[in-house]
């Protein structure tokens, strides 16, 4: 995906495994939190959301869980292929009274081995 | 394809001058969002309109502004370039208002703004 700061944190794994990408988030009053996958040259694509009154959501081949007591987010991808090389971004936001503009993580860089 | 459209994709302009941004959003969308992504700051939130109407503001400089047209479709305006406005600069729309629940936003593929 697109640089997104001088030090992207990356994550290297082999085809097959699993990845889990970890994300902490600083608002306490988020109740609103998003992955999103950035391939290069592209615009963030929606993996999966989930509310604060959750603690797990899962989709095809995704789950994200959300502990609030330590305010943290993580993405698990299952059976990790060759086209999930991307970067990786989680986003918060506090939903009420309508405005809900995205707080974006620094980002991961999930690299697929062979 | 998310169904948000940008134009243009590149743009190439000088300091202190001053360029439009495009966003058609996803049909039926009533909320639009703009991002500035740059490589020292990351994605940024940058301003929100819901139908027509400001919505909330985010690290927005007071030299750039936007606006959202009674079709939807949204420009942002950057003006008085300065070399540190080169970035990406993405739309997202969001089915918020047709669903009151729904706060997914979807991107458009960018501008690639470069200041020289």
């Amino acid at each position: 995906g697109e640089s997104v700061g001088l030090h992207l944190p990356t994550l290297s794994v082999q085809e097959g495994d699993n990845s889990i990408i970890n994300c902490a988030y600083s608002n306490s009053a988020s109740d609103y939190f998003i992955w999103y996958k950035q391939e290069s040259g592209k615009g963030p694509q929606f993996i999966i959301d989930i509310r604060s009154n959750m603690d797990k959501r899962q989709g095809q081949r995704v789950t994200v869980l959300l502990n609030k007591t330590v305010k943290h987010l993580s993405l698990q991808i299952a059976a990790t292929q060759p086209g999930d090389s991307a970067v990786y971004f989680c986003a918060e936001t506090d939903s009420g009274g309508g405005a809900d503009g995205l707080t974006f993580g620094k980002g991961t860089h999930l690299i697929i081995q062979p | 394809d998310s169904g948000v459209t940008q134009t243009p994709k590149h743009l190439i302009t000088a300091t202190g001058q001053r360029v439009t941004l495009r966003c058609s959003p996803r049909s039926g969308d009533l909320s639009v969002y703009w991002y500035q992504q740059s490589l020292d700051q990351g994605l940024q939130f940058l301003i929100q309109y819901y139908n027509g109407e400001e919505r909330a503001k985010g690290n927005i400089l007071e030299r750039f502004s936007a606006q959202q047209f009674p079709d939807l479709h949204s420009e942002l305006n950057l003006s008085s370039l300065e070399l540190g406005d080169s970035a990406l600069y993405f739309c997202a729309s969001s089915p918020r208002g047709r669903a009151l629940m729904s706060h997914e936003q979807y991107f458009g593929p960018g501008t690639r703004l470069t200041v020289t």
